[in-house]
C-alpha cells in the first residue's frame, strides 16, 4: 500500500532537549516535504527536498534542520524546541513532476513544556 | 503568499450547496484542494492546472481562473460526511507550496 509513514504519532517533550521526527514514503516519489498546522495559520511549509541532498527552506525554517541521506527518508529534526514549536507536524510527498498531488502522513502532535 | 481563502466557516443543512473561494496575489502554477477532518491527515481531493479548468469529483467541483489567480470550490448537494476543513494549496515557481488557512464546512441534518 502506498505510504507515508511519520512517527511518533504523539510526542510531549521537555524545552531544549533535541528532538527526532521521521517521514518515510514507499512510492518512490523524488520530492518530500514538511508542514506545520497551527489553529486559524492552516498548514505552512517548514523545508522541502526534491531528491537526495537537496533541502530547501519553506516558509517557516527556523528552529528546523532536516536531511535526505536517502530517497524514502526526510526526518525532521528540533535541536533546541521551544514551546512555539508546539503544533501539528505533517510530512507529505510526491512525485517529480508538479502537478502532482501530495500524499501526506498520518501526523506527529507535538507538546514542548 | 499565503493564499486567502473565503469564507472562514460555513454551516449547511444536508442537501444544501456551498462555495469556497481561494485567491492568491503571486502567479499561480497549479491549485490544489485538500479535505482535512478534525486531527486526521489532509484528503487530496483535486488538481487544477489550466485557467478556466474545471474539475469534477463525486459532487465536489472546481474551476481556475489563471488570469484572476483566483479558484473556487463548488460542493453541491451537501451530505454530512463533506464536514471538515478545506485547503486550498498553491504551488509557485521553485517547489514551494502555500495553503490558504482553510475554511471549516459543518454539514447538519
Amino acid at each position: 500500500e502506498a505510504q507515508v509513514t511519520q512517527n511518533p504519532r504523539y510526542l510531549i517533550t521537555v524545552t531544549g532537549k533535541k528532538l527526532t521526527v521521521t517521514c518515510s514514503q514507499n512510492m518512490n516519489h523524488e520530492y518530500m516535504s514538511w508542514y506545520r498546522q497551527d489553529p486559524g495559520l492552516g498548514l505552512r511549509q517548514i523545508y522541502y527536498s526534491m531528491n537526495v541532498e537537496v533541502t530547501d527552506k519553506g516558509d517557516v525554517p527556523e528552529g528546523y534542520k532536516v536531511s535526505r541521506k536517502e530517497k524514502r527518508n526526510f526526518p525532521l529534526i528540533l535541536e533546541s524546541p521551544s514551546p512555539n514549536q508546539t503544533s501539528l507536524y505533517f510530512c507529505a510527498s510526491r512525485g517529480r513532476r508538479r502537478n502532482e498531488k501530495l500524499f501526506f502522513g498520518s501526523g506527529t502532535q507535538l507538546s514542548v513544556l | 503568499q499565503q493564499p486567502v481563502q473565503s469564507p472562514q466557516a460555513v454551516i449547511l443543512r444536508e442537501g444544501e450547496d456551498a462555495v469556497i473561494n481561494c485567491s492568491s496575489s503571486k502567479a499561480l502554477y497549479s491549485v490544489h484542494w485538500y479535505r482535512q477532518k478534525h486531527g486526521e491527515a489532509p484528503v487530496f481531493l483535486m488538481i487544477l492546472l489550466k485557467g478556466g479548468e474545471q474539475k469534477g469529483h463525486e459532487k465536489i467541483s472546481a474551476s481556475f481562473n489563471e488570469k484572476k489567480q483566483q479558484s473556487s470550490l463548488y460542493l453541491t448537494a451537501s451530505q454530512l460526511s463533506y464536514s471538515g476543513t478545506y485547503f486550498c494549496g498553491t504551488e509557485l515557481g521553485g517547489n514551494q507550496f502555500y495553503f490558504g488557512t482553510g475554511t471549516s464546512l459543518t454539514v447538519i441534518p
